[in-house]
């Protein structure tokens, strides 16, 4: 049959705002959890990792927030700019393999 | 910065043929890795390798997958008989120290089979 595609959630920002993505995870035993940023035609790019014993990770203009209570994994940027615009993914190590969220695609308007 | 580069950008095959993708993975990296994004849709698992052999594989990569490393550097995927379905953005990617984590992604193949 055909494949239909799916329909990415969205995110439009004015330059210079925070944006945060958001991202549910399915499995309770993931103990590693990576966002990837991925611009048309390239590959998907790391941000920032964290780990299930922390709850907070910072890196330079962006924050990783983990909810394991909920499984809810959040990205955010700050003071974000036309260079972010692109698809961004969380991803979770999940029995030996990273497993890729839905994507969120931000748009950043000057 | 290193990358992880592939070869080549775009591959265009019929239904049948046997395609090769060619990666050269990080120098230092241990693990290795292929996924695929088919267009519109999530970058999907397929084969892991570390030390020589496959370390996991999605139920995507069937006996019509192949992964060797011939060499010290490079790291390729064969589809020996490829179907329309095959049609997809293959990525390759490496890590250095721990499976699953931080993986460096290539440009990926675009693969068209007509």
């Amino acid at each position: 049959g055909e494949s239909v595609g799916l329909h990415l959630p969205t995110l439009s920002v004015q330059e210079g705002d925070n944006s945060i993505i958001n991202c549910a995870y399915s499995n309770s035993a993931s103990d590693y959890f990576i966002w990837y940023k991925q611009e048309s035609g390239k590959g998907p790019q790391f941000i920032i990792d964290i780990r299930s014993n922390m709850d907070k990770r910072q890196g330079q203009r962006v924050t990783v927030l983990l909810n394991k209570t909920v499984k809810h994994l959040s990205l955010q940027i700050a003071a974000t700019q036309p260079g972010d615009s692109a698809v961004y993914f969380c991803a979770e190590n999940q029995g030996g393999k990273l497993i890729f969220g839905q994507g969120t695609e931000l748009s950043v308007k000057p | 910065e290193p990358e992880v580069t592939q070869t080549p950008s775009h591959q265009v095959t019929q239904m049948g043929q046997e395609v090769i993708l060619r990666c050269v993975p990080i120098s230092n990296h241990l693990y290795f890795y292929w996924y695929r994004q088919i267009l519109g849709q999530k970058v999907e698992f397929l084969v892991s390798f570390y030390n020589n052999e496959i370390s996991e594989k999605s139920e995507i990569f069937d006996d019509q997958f192949s992964v060797e490393r011939p060499d010290g550097s490079n790291f390729t995927l064969k589809i020996r008989s490829t179907k329309l379905e095959d049609s997809a953005m293959y990525f390759c990617a490496s890590s250095d120290h721990r499976q699953n984590e931080k993986l460096f992604f290539g440009s990926g193949t675009q693969l068209s089979v007509l």
